[in-house]
């Protein structure tokens, strides 16, 4: 079980509103990833994170920014939300587990937005 | 352009039958290829992992193989039950990027029924 964790996971609000949506995790992982998956769609790279300070956007264009103040945290805020950004957003830390090869992607559970 | 297909993009079957999921690539320089299992509401959680040296590998009763040269790989699950009901989806790392960028595929949604 990944120690990776969202809030809320459920969210509803009114076209205009200022979210931010939480990602922590637990594991120490330098680097963290927003997605944004819509159903039945390959998930899409919207932000990425090397460390502290460092934040890159990814390849689909949002309107969305991100933070990285703490290691542990990854907050995604949308200054003004419309019902365009309606969708699943899933966070995402990396890291090599103990005699691997290969980093693994560990998700959280995913905050499902939908901005009426 | 790097892409990754998979199909069925749907599948039913019965509680205790197999069922073998696709996956094609056209990522280059290839790295890895992982299968994820999403269930509904959640986030995905890696099944596998192969790199091109490896043919097949398993996990309990998900096996996946790799053919590295027609970048072809494949998820096969025997015994299916009930819990088995997810997206299965497939995703191959580029060697060519720092970041070790991911690609996804749409997934296939698998349910079993009893």
């Amino acid at each position: 079980e990944a120690d990776i964790y969202q809030t809320p996971r459920y969210l509803v609000i009114g076209t205009g509103k200022k979210i931010t949506l939480e990602c922590s995790q637990t594991m120490g992982h330098d680097k963290m990833y927003w997605y944004q998956q819509d159903p039945g769609m390959e998930l899409h790279l919207i932000h990425y994170s090397y460390g502290v300070n460092s934040t890159e956007k990814g390849d689909l264009s949002s309107e969305s920014t991100v933070s990285r103040i703490r290691t542990e945290h990854f907050p995604l805020t949308l200054e003004s939300a419309r019902p365009s950004h309606t969708s699943q957003y899933l966070c995402a830390s990396s890291g090599r587990q103990q005699g691997a090869w290969a980093d693994t992607q560990y998700f959280g559970p995913g905050t499902r937005l939908t901005v009426l | 352009k790097n892409q990754v297909e998979q199909s069925p993009q749907s599948l039913i079957i019965l509680e205790g039958k197999n069922c073998t999921l696709q996956c094609n690539y056209t990522v280059s320089p290839f790295s890895n290829l992982r299968w994820y299992k999403q269930d509904t509401g959640r986030g995905p959680v890696s099944l596998t992992i192969m790199t091109f040296s490896e043919n097949t590998k398993s996990n309990g009763r998900y096996t996946a193989t790799l053919d590295a040269d027609t970048k072809q790989s494949s998820l096969h699950i025997t015994a299916s039950q009930l819990s088995d009901s997810a997206s299965y989806i497939c995703v191959v790392t580029d060697r060519g990027s720092t970041l070790g960028r991911l690609y996804f595929g749409r997934g296939t949604q698998l349910t079993v029924w009893p």
